[in-house]
């Protein structure tokens, strides 16, 4: 089973900035947190990982909780190409466990 | 992106069929996985390959069969599949599993269908 839960969907207004949260309590101390996304259907793409410090790249930053139980992905300005299942994933070394993610709806 | 390419993109097959899926990877990196991801569900990992050698295998059935000639190639072969193996199939690489930080790339994967 994934160590994450997200929420099933989310929508945002094309433009604003989205937030999806994403809750990791079990967390071990050398786990990192790393953020996929997919476009229907196409194979997922790396978005950002991070492992204690907040982190940003040029898709997205990523802000964890000073406890590390939970992180928030941020997409700063939203656009209809970013509309995406988004999964946050808690691994150490290889062994990815999927869950549903977030279906983000972005509306123009 | 081009980093991680699949072929064929799409394949229908009858369940008395052998075929194969092909992964190729440009990254230079040494660990590469097949992952199966069925409608409605979430992406399940199949096989894990690192430096050619195969280090995991999720209770997958005999009929999913995987090589891994060198790092950068990695195939899969399918005999006498079911209806219920239609999936998608992705395959992804990164760097070996040694450290703990291990970012994964992703190929656009082969849409199977079997009848």
């Amino acid at each position: 089973d994934a160590k994450t839960t997200q929420p099933p969907s989310m929508d945002c207004a094309e433009g604003r900035a989205a937030n999806l949260p994403c809750n990791h309590s079990t967390i071990s101390g050398n786990e990192y947190v790393y953020w996929y996304r997919q476009i229907h259907s196409q194979g997922p793409q790396y978005i950002i990982h991070g492992l204690k410090n907040n982190e940003t790249n040029e898709m997205a930053s990523l802000i964890i909780t000073e406890d590390r139980k939970s992180s928030t992905l941020i997409l700063p300005h939203a656009t209809l190409r970013d509309t995406a299942v988004y999964y946050c994933i808690v691994a150490y070394g290889q062994n990815f466990v999927f869950g549903p993610g977030t279906r983000l709806s972005v509306l123009p | 992106e081009t980093g991680v390419t699949q072929t064929p993109r799409h394949l229908v097959m009858g369940m008395t069929n052998k075929k194969s899926l092909k992964c190729e990877q440009h990254l230079g990196h040494n660990a590469m996985y097949w992952y199966k991801q069925s409608a409605k569900k979430p992406l399940e990992l199949m096989f894990v390959y690192n430096f050619k050698e195969q280090t995991e295998n999720n209770s997958v059935p005999s009929r999913f069969s995987p090589e891994c000639p060198n790092s950068s190639h990695l195939f899969l072969h399918l005999h006498t599949l079911q209806p219920e193996d239609s999936a998608l199939y992705l395959c992804a690489s990164s760097q070996d599993g040694r450290g703990g930080l291990v970012t994964q790339y992703f190929g656009p994967g082969t849409r199977l269908l079997v009848l």
